[in-house]
């Protein structure tokens, strides 16, 4: 069965660099959900979107951003980096009915920030 | 705000023996869910098993069963047989099932060895 895409799987970075994450949810998905988990950590919630439209907002930095375009992938920029941004974050999905309280997670992108 | 508490940072079980872990939520909203995730060293996040509040049965999937309580607001998974291939990080998880697109809340985890 086809699984939520994430790229890159892993990214290096200077601080005050910027990224993009990159995810690609399984297809007939509309729901898409960012989650930072550090080290030794439960993951955190960032950010959600519904039908491309943000549907729910967690501590996401003001330095992130995220959007879902018209095909229904996300992308997260992540800008002026730091330290403390080093994790691993995660892009999950749902479905449009029926399962849509389930997310379902992509293997996330190993983020490090030097 | 919901809240998820795992109180257990550790546990370990023989194989082929059953053990449970065990989670407690707080929230005052009637319709909700629950879930628990399992994040094996590769750090993939699996889902495990869900369980609707509306429902009073427990959820079972296989070897993987839980009990949940609502009214003392617990959700613990009980896991038979343990295998190798269980010893992982578990994570309980709630999410509102007011709206669409709703976060997931997780505990801090409870870190499974499975001795052979």
């Amino acid at each position: 069965a086809a699984g939520v895409i994430q790229s890159p799987r892993h990214l290096i970075k200077e601080k005050r660099e910027t990224a993009t994450l990159k995810c690609y949810p399984i297809p007939r998905h509309d729901t898409v959900y960012w989650y930072q988990q550090g080290p030794g950590q439960d993951p955190q919630f960032l950010i959600s979107f519904y039908e491309k439209m943000q549907s729910d907002k967690g501590s996401i930095p003001d330095r992130f951003s995220a959007q879902q375009f018209s095909d229904y992938h996300s992308e997260l920029n992540m800008s002026s980096l730091e330290l403390g941004d080093s994790a691993l974050y995660f892009c999950a999905s749902s479905p449009v009915g029926g399962d849509e309280e389930t997310q379902y997670f992509g293997p996330g992108t190993r983020l490090l920030v030097l | 705000a919901q809240t998820v508490t795992q109180s257990q940072p550790e546990m370990s079980v023989q194989e082929a023996e059953t053990v449970t872990l065990s989670c407690t939520y707080d929230t005052s909203e009637s319709d909700y869910y629950l879930f628990w995730y399992k994040q094996p060293p590769s750090r993939q996040m699996i889902l495990v098993i869900r369980q609707e509040a509306y429902k009073q049965q427990n959820a079972t999937e296989n070897r993987f069963s839980v009990n949940f309580q609502k009214a003392a607001k617990s959700f613990s998974l009980k896991i038979s047989d343990s295998q190798l291939g269980d010893a992982a990080m578990y994570f309980c998880a709630y999410r509102s099932g007011e709206t669409s697109g709703s976060r997931l809340t997780f505990g801090e985890g409870t870190q499974l060895t499975v001795n052979p």
